[in-house]
């Protein structure tokens, strides 16, 4: 398997614009997560799905982001409009039915917000 | 609410020495515990998992961790540090297993010198 995919890997754009990142979860995975991993402030979960159907999105810092699953195969991340504290590494996880803790991480994307 | 505690933010040990990477949580009830792995540009992986039983664990690349209840403990370890062990290491618990309580540390940089 090739494991969690996301794209881009990095992403540069300007504030205001709009940003949108990808992930395809592994193949059989149910359950889906976004996070966002800064120096200040750590890995932080920001939203997670199960079987498509959004769970809690609680960690969502504010309604500029938004996260949708339209099939078990892809889910997208937008930001708008993006702003320079924005700017982190955003991870994508999917874990197997029954092992929603065991998380296999994508190798991430890297935005920068100028 | 849950937490983990990772105090050290970089430990540094000799090639062939052990390696301890400490981990302190509160949580309510029974905790799940886990370690990941993070590598230079790319996404986290599973190092290993507590959920009930033996105190000691064992994970991937020769690690193991810990569980101490009375000190709220799970510290990772390995007998003799390679070189190629140096990674960001991060500790994370769960209220008693599901995607909505994996609350994560902050990291530890391990840094393993020849």
């Amino acid at each position: 398997d090739a494991g969690v995919i996301q794209s881009p890997r990095h992403e540069v754009t300007e504030m205001g614009q709009e940003v949108t990142l990808r992930c395809k979860p592994i193949s059989g995975h149910d359950y889906l997560f976004w996070y966002r991993q800064t120096m200040m402030r750590g890995l932080e979960l920001l939203i997670y799905f199960n079987n498509n159907v959004p769970i809690d999105d609680s960690g969502m810092p504010e309604d500029r982001f938004s996260a949708k699953m339209p099939n078990a195969s892809f889910s997208t991340l937008k930001i708008q409009p993006s702003e320079p504290r924005d700017s982190a590494v955003y991870f994508c996880a999917s874990s197997p039915p029954g092992l929603s803790d065991t998380q296999y991480f994508g190798p991430g994307t890297r935005l920068t917000v100028l | 609410a849950q937490s983990v505690a990772q105090p050290e933010d970089q430990v540094n040990v000799a090639e062939g020495n052990p390696l301890t990477v400490k981990c302190t949580y509160s949580v309510s009830g029974n905790p799940y515990l886990f370690w990941y792995v993070q590598y230079p540009n790319r996404g986290l992986q599973f190092l290993l998992k507590y959920i009930t039983g033996d105190n000691l664990v064992k994970g991937s690349y020769g690690f193991e961790a810990e569980f101490n209840k009375s000190q709220t403990s799970f510290h990772l370890k390995k007998p003799s540090a390679l070189v190629s062990d140096s990674a960001l290491y991060f500790c994370a618990v769960s209220p008693g297993g599901g995607a909505d309580g994996l609350t994560f540390g902050k990291g530890t940089h391990l840094i393993i010198q020849p």
